[in-house]
């Protein structure tokens, strides 16, 4: 199973500040993800990389940006917050499946993220 | 679309036997994964599965369906700790290991 860690963990703000939400596993997984929970609703991917310098856009449309500068290092980025970006962002690696098997996602603990 | 549909609640009993229903679409589908997710925190692995049939763990299974577009997850002796969402979450082939959600179903467990 992934070590993968989030800081902060709860992170209060006001608008139009610029944050970065930290995400790094110590697996060495090649691929990492981000998704967006609002309470009660499902996980809604938002980015995505396979790699060092792959980064691609998920599901749904966010104002985020991410870099994959380093393989354990996956940061989300925004630059300009606003209410409607009050949400918990999940950061997840995944490990290579084995005999057929598709990749086996594992999450760090979150970021609940408020934007007065 | 790829809907996922799951029931959105469900109460149980401490030391019965519940089961959590999920359906999808069947175009396209690779493997199925089912989640725990306790208030306030991250999802937890559960189990996969890729070919019908049930896989057992423990206190919890889970069976599969291909052609139905159907998987359960089944939670035996339910403990009050099982109170918990459970997310049910399908990846299609061309997606690259990206999965799809659920909503989810609460599980409340009583005493």
């Amino acid at each position: 199973e992934a070590d993968i860690y989030q800081t902060p963990r709860y992170l209060v703000i006001g608008t139009g500040k610029k944050i970065t939400l930290e995400c790094s596993q110590t697996m060495g997984h090649d691929k990492m993800y981000w998704y967006q929970q609002d309470p009660g609703m499902e996980l809604h991917l938002i980015h995505y990389s396979y790699g060092v310098n792959s980064t691609e856009k998920g599901d749904l449309s966010s104002e985020s940006t991410v870099s994959r500068i380093r393989t354990e290092h996956f940061p989300l980025t925004l630059e300009s917050a606003r209410p409607s970006h009050t949400s918990q962002y999940l950061c997840a690696s995944s490990e290579p499946g084995t005999g057929g098997k598709t990749d086996t996602q594992y999450f760090g603990p979150g970021t609940r993220l408020t934007v007065l | 679309g790829q809907n996922i549909d799951q029931p959105t609640e469900m109460t149980a009993t401490e030391g019965a036997i519940v089961q959590i229903n999920c359906t999808y679409q069947t175009s396209g589908f690779n493997g199925l994964f089912w989640y725990q997710q306790h208030a306030g925190e991250a999802p937890t692995f559960l189990s996969y599965n890729v070919l019908d049939g049930l896989e057992e763990k423990g206190r919890f299974s889970s069976f599969l369906s291909r052609s139905k577009g159907y998987s359960y997850l089944l939670l035996k002796e339910l403990q009050m700790k099982d109170s918990a969402s459970y997310l049910c979450a399908v990846t299609y082939s061309g997606n690259t290991g990206k999965l799809i959600f659920g909503q989810g179903t609460t599980l409340q467990v009583k005493p």
